[in-house]
């Protein structure tokens, strides 16, 4: 049984380029939530999808978006990278909208 | 802001040690989740406590939740040194986590 993954494992992007960083859901999951985690923080809830709509936003500008595909798959977007936005960024899934997530080993983004 | 803050933000223990770490939440919710997390890795989901549980246990975790006060403890007993990471939690609620307590455990 297949976990959650995520690619790629590591990323270098320039300021002012774009990215696309993907996750496919543990097994059985429909939900998935994106959430970025700086150096010695806590992760920080980006947005979360359910039948491929954005359900909930956390506090970040319209740079992030995403989508989620019908077989549960997600993609996180961020335009017009800023050097801020280097980070972890990590995926989890879950069963429905309020049950316990379950994390991939997420995606380190560098921006220089 | 945080709907989810974990006390103390580092934690140094021997090994075979107790471990007790606290976390407080703003709003009402239906249930609270704990998560440990290796140095730079993904988060592990360690236990989910519902609002109308007060004490779950799994394994060396025990977590109690008081939601008339909105805090939850996590107690890890008998610690060892694979047990050195972050701890966090988190809420149903937009899953909101804090800043998480560091926890060393010292063979």
């Amino acid at each position: 049984d297949a976990g959650v993954t995520q690619s790629p494992t590591h990323l270098i992007k320039t300021r002012g380029q774009q990215v696309t960083l993907r996750c496919s859901p543990k097994s059985g999951h429909d939900t998935v939530s994106w959430y970025q985690q700086a150096l010695g923080q806590g992760p920080q809830f980006i947005f979360q999808y359910y039948e491929e709509e954005e359900r909930q936003r956390g506090n970040f500008p319209d740079r992030f978006s995403g989508h989620q595909f019908p077989n549960y798959s997600s993609e996180l977007n961020v335009n017009a990278l800023l050097l801020g936005d280097s980070a972890l960024y990590l995926c989890a899934s879950s069963q429905g909208l309020a049950h316990e997530q379950y994390f991939g080993p997420g995606t380190r983004l560098t921006v220089t | 802001s945080q709907q989810g803050e974990e006390d103390p933000q580092a934690l140094s223990i021997q090994e075979g040690e107790n471990a007790t770490m606290n976390c407080s939440y703003k709003t009402s919710i239906n249930n609270l989740q704990w998560y440990r997390q290796n140095s730079g890795r993904g988060l592990v989901h360690l236990i989910l406590i519902r609002s109308n549980e007060r004490e779950k246990h799994s394994g060396r975790l025990r977590v109690t939740l008081d939601t008339s006060k909105k805090s939850s403890s996590l107690l890890i007993t008998a610690s060892r040194a694979a047990d050195t990471a972050s701890y966090f939690c988190a809420t149903d609620d937009k899953f909101y986590f804090g800043s998480g307590t560091k926890l060393n455990v010292k063979p």
